[in-house]
């Protein structure tokens, strides 16, 4: 069974500063893999999303993570984050249910706290 | 462009009582499925759906029941409300079974059971 790991349960960065909020995931098979973040009192939105291809994946408000096979990684970095990133991160990974449903199996997530 | 549309956001409940969370989407997706969100151990599936009229278990369905009469609508029901749940619940919709799996959330109820 997928299963995923979140290192971190906080990560605490000034303003500006580079930040990589680590995870890793355990397959037997081919998978597919998202980060989703929750700003505060809201749902979750998808940051970005790796199903194939360029290991190097980009999302949206300049994050991007890297697909490592071998290592069963898939970290997600920012090379300078606002005040605005403070959020909770999620990462998932899909797995496919006997009636074809494809369900995400989520991390506990890590807090990214950004300060000035 | 409403998505998944979730309500109440908010509900206090007595232990005991029953309640229905509402969610409906409007991107005529196939499937539907229900989360809740408990801090330290991220979201967990309680209930999915495959399409109008399919429904059937995640990891954590005890207490409650979920129906699926039309595209739109997916419900969920406490019974019988117990602390234990009290969480956050998130109602999601992805496209089918072609789609790459990527989920479209709600806002989130929070309930607190008494």
């Amino acid at each position: 069974a997928q299963s995923v790991t979140q290192l971190d349960s906080q990560v605490p960065v000034f303003e500006e500063a580079p930040v990589e909020l680590r995870c890793n995931y355990s397959s037997s098979v081919s998978v597919y893999l998202f980060w989703y973040v929750q700003y505060p009192n809201q749902g979750l939105q998808l940051l970005l999303k790796y199903l194939s291809g360029s290991t190097l994946v980009k999302g949206i408000n300049g994050f991007e993570a890297e697909f490592n096979k071998s290592q069963t990684s898939f970290h997600l970095r920012k090379p300078s984050v606002h005040i605005s990133d403070t959020a909770e991160y999620f990462c998932a990974v899909s797995t496919f249910m006997n009636t074809g449903f494809q369900k995400l199996v989520f991390g506990t997530g890590t807090r990214l706290l950004v300060s000035p | 462009n409403a998505g998944v549309t979730q309500t109440p956001k908010f509900q206090v409940l007595k232990t005991g009582q029953s309640m229905t969370l509402q969610c409906a989407q409007d991107m005529n997706h196939e499937y539907m499925s229900w989360y809740r969100q408990d801090p330290g151990m991220g979201l967990r599936l309680i209930h999915y759906s495959v399409g109008a009229g399919i429904t059937d278990q995640g990891e954590v369905p005890n207490g409650y029941n979920v129906s699926r009469s039309t595209t739109e609508d997916f419900p969920l029901r406490l019974l019988s409300a117990a602390p234990s749940q009290t969480s956050v619940y998130f109602c999601a919709s992805s496209k089918d079974r072609e789609d790459t799996g990527e989920l479209f959330f709600g806002e989130g109820s929070r309930l607190t059971v008494l």
